[in-house]
């Protein structure tokens, strides 16, 4: 089993359109949660942490449900500018090495027009 | 900063052959990364250090791939002998420790094709 497991996607939706992406994680020890944006041929950049209380960024929403081991992203009102892969992070736990980066495969989203 | 600076940004090699690629960390990171991404696998952790010091090699696919990073602002990762099946982007990231959401900050790779 991967350690992050993720909607297999692509994702196709309209403009305005509000899609939401889950993501799996199998260490119950994990500390941090991220998820990072993607652009075609393009390195992975951080969208937003995700923090046990919930946290919004516009039009974004990261939900963390530590007792399923489960982490969600809402984007609302999406725009074709957020065609992308949204990669699910989770770090930690790892000997002490908080710092260890794992990522899912990613989630295609492709807006149309 | 200029940010994570890897070179080659693009490598075509014959089988067989030995392949360097180099990565600067964002200056005053202490973690730095080495990541292989494919269609099939998504991003895999290869290796990553702190301080310059290994920590956790168990990324890496096999004895033909070997990383150092013998200063502060400089790492390679070598594959001797490249494969067909190592033609991939390959991926640095550098983090600095002591934020509890601290964000990792990618180069912009280099990909690999070995033919």
């Amino acid at each position: 089993r991967k350690e992050v497991e993720q909607d297999p996607g692509p994702f196709n939706v309209p403009e305005g359109a509000t899609v939401a992406f889950n993501c799996t994680y199998s260490n119950s020890a994990s500390q941090s949660f991220f998820w990072y944006r993607q652009d075609c041929r393009k390195e992975p950049k951080l969208l937003m942490s995700v923090y046990s209380s919930g946290n919004e960024d516009g039009r974004f929403t990261a939900q963390l449900n530590r007792a399923s081991q489960y982490i969600s992203l809402l984007i609302r009102d999406s725009k074709l500018s957020d065609s992308a892969t949204y990669l699910c992070v989770v770090t930690g736990a790892y000997g002490g090495a908080t710092n260890k980066l794992i990522f899912g495969t990613g989630t295609l989203l492709a807006v149309q027009p | 900063d200029a940010g994570v600076i890897q070179s080659p940004r693009h490598e075509v090699t014959e089988m067989g052959q030995e392949v360097t690629l180099r990565c600067k960390p964002i200056s005053g990171h202490d973690y730095l990364f080495w990541y292989r991404q494919t269609m099939m696998r998504g991003l895999e952790l290869l290796i990553y250090f702190n301080n310059n010091v290994p920590i956790d090699d168990s990324g890496m696919p096999e004895d033909r791939f070997s990383a150092k990073m013998p200063n502060a602002s400089f790492s390679t990762l070598k594959i001797q002998p490249s494969e067909p099946r190592d033609s991939a982007v390959y991926f640095c990231a550098s983090s600095l420790r002591g934020r509890r959401d601290t964000e990792a900050f990618f180069g912009q790779g280099t990909r690999l094709t070995v033919v």
